[in-house]
């Protein structure tokens, strides 16, 4: 069972330049958030969804911006990145409305901003 | 402010038992949740309380005391699997998560 898919596993970027990562489960839930990871700090929410067609601002938005066409997929994007946004990124799910329901995560997207 | 503490990192014995301290003050509480995250890989859900008291799983068990704002995970019978960070995690007032650093527990045989 695929669960949910993060793409890409990594990647290099320049600064400035745009990026997307991508999102997609496939348990039907209807939550889904955006966390980044850093060393010595606790998961931070980035953005997330409660269902398809809305979307909402967790502890650290901004520079990054989410959309929720569908129930399978939450794309996360950088208009122009900067080297601060350097991390690792995971997205995950619920099947419960807010995040404390047991979350399911991506196996993550680490990003280096040059 | 909200925040939560959890030592950094421990280190314990294969076969040995280690307990992963967590406390919390937070604006309302809607259940704590451990997680375990092995180096390089995503979290995987491990807990949750919501009430006072011992939860068992095996041999992980995880402790709640509201009034004092702790937890802990109890692992028993350590196996070297088990080297990995856990992750300690308060839902709020509003049903989001505060999440602790987490603690990277290293085993030694």
């Amino acid at each position: 069972t695929a669960g949910i898919t993060q793409a890409p596993t990594s990647q290099i970027l320049a600064a400035g330049r745009s990026m997307t990562l991508r999102c997609t489960q496939d348990m039907r839930h209807n939550a889904m958030y955006w966390y980044r990871q850093d060393l010595g700090l606790g998961l931070r929410l980035i953005h997330y969804s409660n269902t398809a067609g809305t979307t909402g601002k967790g502890e650290v938005p901004d520079g990054y911006s989410v959309s929720r066409a569908n129930t399978d997929d939450f794309p996360l994007t950088l208009a122009s990145a900067v080297p601060s946004q350097t991390s690792v990124y995971f997205c995950a799910s619920s099947d419960s409305t807010g995040e404390t329901g047991e979350l399911f995560f991506g196996e993550g997207s680490r990003l280096t901003v040059l | 402010g909200q925040n939560i503490d959890q030592p950094t990192e421990m280190t314990a014995t294969e076969g040995a038992i280690v307990q992963i301290n967590c406390t919390y003050q937070t604006s309302g509480f809607n259940g704590l949740f451990w997680y375990q995250q092995h180096a390089g890989e995503a979290p995987t859900f491990l807990s949750y309380n919501v009430l006072d008291g011992l939860e068992e799983k095996g041999r992980f068990s995880s402790f709640l005391s509201r009034s004092k704002g702790y937890s802990y995970l109890l692992l028993k019978e350590l196996q070297m699997k088990d080297s990995a960070s856990y992750l300690c995690a308060v839902g709020d007032s509003n049903y989001q998560l505060i999440w602790g650093a987490g603690t990277k527990l290293i085993i030694k045989p």
